[in-house]
């Protein structure tokens, strides 16, 4: 069946360090990609997207690109912010429109 | 737009008591909803998908009797956990679908409740 593996965390960075979170994903089909955002106490806020091979999902500084090659959606930023601690959520919709989430990646930004 | 609500934003009960959450999508229609659950640090465990008119699809092993689902109509879904236990205290989030930019399918989230059973 579909699923989304994605890069365990914690993930801890300096102000302005680069960010690479790996997801990967098996699934039948042609599925959209995205990746979801969680600060905490809230609930969950779409990043970007990516609905087909080589699309480049872009927001914020975020970028992911959609490798069927390779079955990824990384997620990428150059330079992170405190603002950008939160949870990252990689997720796809598969055959029947129905989402599977990875486990989430924990991301703190230190000044 | 597509913006999705949620009440109570937090709720606290006592054991024994019921208690319903609702889910509503404000500015657009959605005829299917989804309830996940979340435990801290964790990811999202869909409990059950509500379509409006119909009867709720439960994930295996969610309690249907327990974790009763109602969508009436095409804005709002409730979710009424009954007979609460302290174990029923986690982070209930909604989302609702509806086609996005591109014509595919997005889901929407609301901004959780967090429900704490005493």
């Amino acid at each position: 069946g579909d699923s989304v593996t994605q890069m365990e965390g914690p993930v801890t960075l300096s102000e302005e360090a680069f960010l690479t979170i790996n997801c990967t994903y098996t699934a039948t089909g042609y599925p959209s990609l995205f990746w979801y955002v969680q600060y905490p106490g809230e609930g969950l806020q779409l990043l970007l997207k990516a609905t087909k091979a080589d699309d480049k999902g872009s927001n914020k500084g975020f970028e992911a690109t959609y490798r069927k090659e390779t079955t990824s959606f990384h997620l990428e930023k150059g330079s992170v912010q405190v603002s950008d601690s939160a949870v990252y959520f990689c997720a796809l919709s598969g055959t029947g429109n129905q989402f599977y989430f990875g486990t989430g990646t924990s991301l703190t930004v230190i000044p | 737009g597509a913006v999705v609500s949620q009440h109570p934003s937090w709720v606290i009960c006592k054991s024994g008591t019921s208690v319903k959450i609702e889910c509503r999508s404000l500015d657009f229609q959605a005829t299917t909803m989804f309830w996940y659950r979340q435990f801290p640090k964790q990811s999202l465990m869909l409990m059950a998908t509500s379509n409006e008119g119909s009867k709720a699809t439960y994930e295996q092993g969610v309690e249907k009797d327990k974790f009763l689902i109602n969508h009436a109509s095409l804005t709002l879904s409730t979710l009424t956990v009954t007979s609460a236990h302290p174990e029923d205290s986690s982070f209930y989030i909604c989302s609702a679908r509806a086609l996005g930019t591109g014509k595919t399918y997005e889901q929407y989230f609301g901004p959780g409740t967090r429900l704490t059973v005493t």
